[in-house]
């Protein structure tokens, strides 16, 4: 099946600092979207992204569908942003989301 | 809308009972998902519906019991509790438009449960 690799596992930024965080997948995806998993747990969806380009105030997010990767930049971090971000595909008839195992992130003031 | 609800927010139980989560959308979603995540991992599915009265296994289902009655209600029903099962369980849903799939997954609060 699918695998979904995710880089950085760890992530450390001065708020403020800009970062890109990665998402590999090792086959064609109908569906790619990125999560960010708050410290209370709770999921909330960034986006939904399965080819081209999309922002969303300081984040945007890339997916070269081809290459088979996707980008989420983070822009001026603030310490809200703290958390784990994951990302998420599913391909073909199969409606199940495959998860990567996420990118931690801590933003410190 | 209230999106995805979820009820309860945490429970403890003991070994061999058993309990039912609730899950309830809003949106008029045809598919529905229970996924279950350990700690430090990502999300596994346990099971899904793409419709009233229509269920079929993820890739963790056994010791779990789904039903759909209703295009709103996906209870997830555990039977006979075991510390396997100790983990925060997610309920999803999502649509499908027009010709071309869509399968962007809106998720609940989640319900953080024990075994002891």
């Amino acid at each position: 099946g699918i695998q979904v690799e995710q880089s950085p596992p760890d992530l450390i930024l001065q708020e403020g600092a800009n970062s890109t965080l990665r998402c590999n997948f090792s086959d064609s995806v109908n569906n790619l979207q990125w999560f960010h998993q708050n410290p209370w747990g709770q999921l909330i969806n960034l986006f939904y992204i399965p080819s081209g380009t999309k922002q969303n105030g300081r984040l945007s997010a890339t997916t070269v569908a081809t290459e088979r990767y996707s980008l989420l930049y983070i822009s001026s971090s603030q310490t809200t942003d703290s958390g784990v971000y994951f990302c998420a595909v599913n391909a073909g008839n199969n409606r199940k989301l495959i998860w990567g195992l996420g990118t931690s992130l801590a933003v410190n003031p | 809308n209230a999106g995805v609800t979820q009820t309860p927010k945490f429970r403890i139980l003991k070994i061999g009972q058993s309990m039912t989560l609730q899950c309830t959308q809003d949106m008029n979603h045809n598919y529905m998902y229970w996924y279950r995540q350990d700690p430090g991992m990502g999300l596994k599915l346990i099971y899904y519906s793409v419709g009233a009265g229509i269920t079929d296994k993820g890739e963790v289902p056994n010791g779990y019991n789904v039903s759909r009655s209703t295009t709103e209600d996906f209870p997830l029903r555990l039977e006979l509790a075991a510390p396997s099962q100790t983990s925060v369980y997610f309920c999803a849903s999502s649509y499908s438009r027009g010709d071309r799939e869509v399968n962007e997954q809106f998720f609940g609060p989640g319900t953080r449960l024990t075994v002891l």
